[in-house]
């Protein structure tokens, strides 16, 4: 089954804590994404890659970093994680770069940070 | 840079009933694309319907069609024969035609579907 799979669904941890939610895809997908959702700001994007090894700041970067050594692995890491990334991520993926490619989403990382 | 805007954070529909959700964007690009998501409350984000702004012919999925006006810059979603399974937070959101474009969203509004 296609899919894009986030781990772990919930996290509760603790102020400066290092994490790492992993996001896989089976798609042999080009294009993946992390947003973060906040309630009344509805989707941001954190960071996104074109393809291995190519990555990009989206809107709302700070605090997190990411890595694409391989095609279907895209993982978010927060080195010192604080209480203002409490929020509810998701990672997407698409076919191609271009525009015209819906994007398939995780089904999503609760992580309240302590 | 481009903008969503979704004026009604909350809509309510009757079983069976139509309901519209508005949405407008600012953007000063003549080529890009538009998208209907749904968030059950299982937090999914499934993709409901999208629009590519070149076509001048509203999309439509079965109970889903959308009135795309590109002149006025808007987007609204009509859901017809509304259901109990319909009920969930709708974003609107825009994507350029180029390389690397993200997903801009509105800030959602969520929809009561009731008996």
């Amino acid at each position: 089954e296609a899919q894009v799979t986030q781990n772990p669904r919930y996290l509760i941890t603790v102020t400066g804590k290092k994490l790492t939610v992993t996001c896989s895809q089976n798609m042999n997908h080009e294009y993946m994404s992390w947003y973060r959702q906040d309630p009344g700001l509805g989707l941001r994007q954190i960071y996104y890659s074109m393809n291995v090894e190519v990555t990009d700041k989206g809107d709302v970067p700070e605090g997190y970093k990411v890595s694409r050594k391989e095609k279907r692995n895209f993982p978010l890491i927060l080195e010192s994680p604080s209480p203002n990334q409490t929020s509810l991520y998701f990672c997407a993926s698409s076919l191609g770069v271009r525009g015209n490619q819906p994007q398939h989403f995780g089904d999503g990382t609760r992580l309240s940070i302590l | 840079a481009q903008t969503v805007t979704q004026s009604q954070p909350e809509m309510s529909v009757q079983e069976a009933e139509t309901v519209t959700l508005s949405c407008t964007y600012d953007t000063s690009e003549s080529d890009y694309y538009l998208f209907w998501y749904k968030q059950p409350p299982s937090r999914q984000m499934i993709l409901v319907i999208r629009q590519e702004a070149y076509k001048q012919q509203n999309a439509t999925e079965n109970r889903f069609s959308v009135n795309f006006q590109k002149a006025a810059k808007s987007f609204s979603l009509k859901i017809s024969d509304s259901q109990l399974g319909d009920a969930a937070m709708y974003f609107c959101a825009y994507r350029s035609h180029g390389t690397a474009s993200k997903l801009t969203f509105g800030t959602g509004t969520r929809l009561q579907v009731t008996l």
